[in-house]
């Protein structure tokens, strides 16, 4: 069954740095997302990717962040000065038509 | 603003029983609405999901049922086995965007032996 699949599982930086977040959303999507939760919380939408560009963002989803499809299947997160606050757990979901498939999450923990 | 909330964060059932979940939204342009099963340090495990133009909608040992005139969400669970500990979310998508998701806060349903 296809799934998407996120890289890495964890990934630990020092604030002030970039990091760049992998999904391999399922292969014929053609809607892309990222989301975060923060531990405890409730899962709060980033951005949406349509068609090579970004159709919807959240008000988190600021100038730190951007996403990219850099080739015919892999999707992006990347954020360039890392702060605590970003310390979360980031999934990233496609869908063909409605139903959002969430891979399993790359933790992001910003010391 | 738009919203979506569960009524209890903790619900405690006993193996082999039903369980119900419930979620109320807030925007009635929402057309379509997801329940989601998470695990700890997993992500969200699609369940069933209802379009706003259905009531009810079953699947295997699940029921979502839609209440639209008080704007209420609820998941049915029918025997429950001790696989069905999570936390279970709602999340709802608007007619009009880029179909982003909406989720609310999320219920622990713990299965007792």
């Amino acid at each position: 069954e296809p799934e998407v699949t996120q890289t890495p599982s964890h990934q630990v930086t020092q604030m002030g740095q970039e990091v760049i977040l992998r999904c391999v959303p399922i292969s014929n999507h053609l809607y892309f997302y990222w989301y975060r939760q923060i531990l405890g919380q409730k899962v709060e939408f980033l951005v949406s990717f349509y068609n090579n560009e970004i159709s919807e963002k959240s008000e988190i989803f600021d100038d730190q962040f951007s996403v990219e499809r850099p080739d015919g299947s892999n999707f992006t997160l990347k954020i360039r000065s890392t702060k605590l606050e970003d310390s979360a757990m980031y999934f990233c979901a496609s869908t063909g038509r409605d139903t959002q498939y969430f891979g399993p999450g790359t933790r992001l923990t910003v010391l | 603003g738009e919203s979506v909330g569960l009524h209890l964060p903790t619900l405690s059932v006993q193996e082999g029983d039903n369980s119900i979940i419930n979620c109320a939204y807030s925007n009635s342009a929402s057309d379509y609405f997801i329940w989601y099963k998470q695990e700890s340090g997993k992500g969200p495990q699609f369940i069933i999901d209802i379009r706003s133009n259905m009531d009810k909608r079953q699947g295997q040992r699940v029921t979502v049922l839609l209440n639209k005139t008080v704007k209420h969400l609820s998941l049915q669970i029918a025997a429950t086995q001790p696989g069905d500990s999570a936390v279970y979310f709602c999340a709802e998508r608007e007619i009009q965007g880029a179909q982003k998701l909406v989720f609310g806060q999320g219920t622990r349903l713990t299965i007792n032996p």
